[in-house]
C-alpha cells in the first residue's frame, strides 16, 4: 500500500473556527491532491500540487486554502468553515508524469456544526 | 472541461450475476481511463486502468475495453460475488498526466 496518511480522521467544528487537514506522504510522488466527496457529486478537485511551493486551484476551491513546504506534506486549511464545508475529505497522490494512476488515503470526515 | 458520466446507482444483484456498469467520457486528446473501488469507510483503490484506444483493463475478473469510437469504458464482470458490494468510480486522466477527473460513483451491492 502506498505510504499515505491523512490526519485527523474525523472532526467536528464550530461554523466560523478555522480547520487544516494534513497528508502526509513517504512515497515521494511530485503530486498531491486534496478532493472532497459528496453525495451524487463523485470527487471533486479542491487543490492539487506540483512541488514544494508549487501549487494551483482545482474545481472547487473557493473557501479552501493550501500549502505544501515539504515533498511529503500538503496541508488544507478551511479559513472559516461553513455547514457546505461538511464532507469528506481525500489527500491522493501521484508520480505524474506520463499518465500514472493515483494513490488515495484513508479520508477524514469533518462536519461543521 | 473533461466530464465523466456513469450510470446512477444503486445496481444490486444476486450473487454470480453478471455485472455491467456504464461509463462515458468527454474529454480531449487521448485520456487514460481508470476504475477505482472503494469499499465501506475506505479510501480508493486503483482497479484497472487503460491507457490507449481498444486496450482492455483487467482485475479480479473485472474487464473494462477503452472504446475510442463509442468514449466508453464499461465496467464488467461475469460472476460477482458479496465481497464485490461497494462504491465503483470511473476516472479519466488528462493527457498532461496530472490531472484525475470522477465520475459520480455507482454503489454495487450484491446479495447471497
Amino acid at each position: 500500500d502506498a505510504g499515505i496518511t491523512q490526519s485527523p480522521r474525523h472532526k467536528v467544528t464550530e461554523t466560523g473556527t478555522p480547520v487544516t487537514l494534513r497528508c502526509h506522504q513517504t512515497e515521494n510522488h511530485r503530486y498531491m491532491y486534496w478532493y472532497r466527496q459528496d453525495p451524487g457529486h463523485g470527487l471533486r478537485l479542491i487543490h492539487y500540487s506540483y512541488g514544494v511551493k508549487d501549487t494551483d486551484k482545482g474545481e472547487v476551491s473557493d473557501g479552501y486554502s493550501v500549502s505544501r513546504s515539504k515533498t511529503e506534506d500538503f496541508l488544507l486549511t478551511l479559513e472559516s468553515a461553513t455547514s457546505s464545508q461538511t464532507s469528506v475529505y481525500f489527500c491522493a497522490i501521484s508520480a505524474g508524469g506520463t499518465i500514472t494512476e493515483a494513490f488515495f488515503g484513508q479520508g477524514t470526515r469533518l462536519t461543521v456544526v | 472541461g473533461d466530464s465523466v458520466t456513469q450510470m446512477e446507482g444503486p445496481v444490486t444483484l444476486s450473487e454470480e450475476a453478471f455485472l455491467t456498469i456504464n461509463c462515458t467520457y468527454t474529454a480531449t486528446g487521448y485520456p487514460s481511463l481508470f476504475w477505482y473501488v472503494q469499499y465501506p469507510g475506505e479510501g480508493l483503490q486503483l482497479l484497472l486502468k487503460a491507457t490507449k484506444a481498444d486496450d482492455k483493463g483487467s482485475n479480479k475478473g473485472f474487464e473494462a475495453t477503452y472504446r475510442k469510437e463509442t468514449t466508453s469504458f464499461h465496467l464488467e464482470k461475469g460472476s460477482v460475488q458479496v465481497s464485490d458490494s461497494a462504491v465503483y468510480f470511473c476516472a479519466l486522466g488528462n493527457n498532461a498526466g496530472n490531472m484525475l477527473t470522477f465520475g459520480g460513483g455507482t454503489r454495487l451491492m450484491v446479495k447471497p
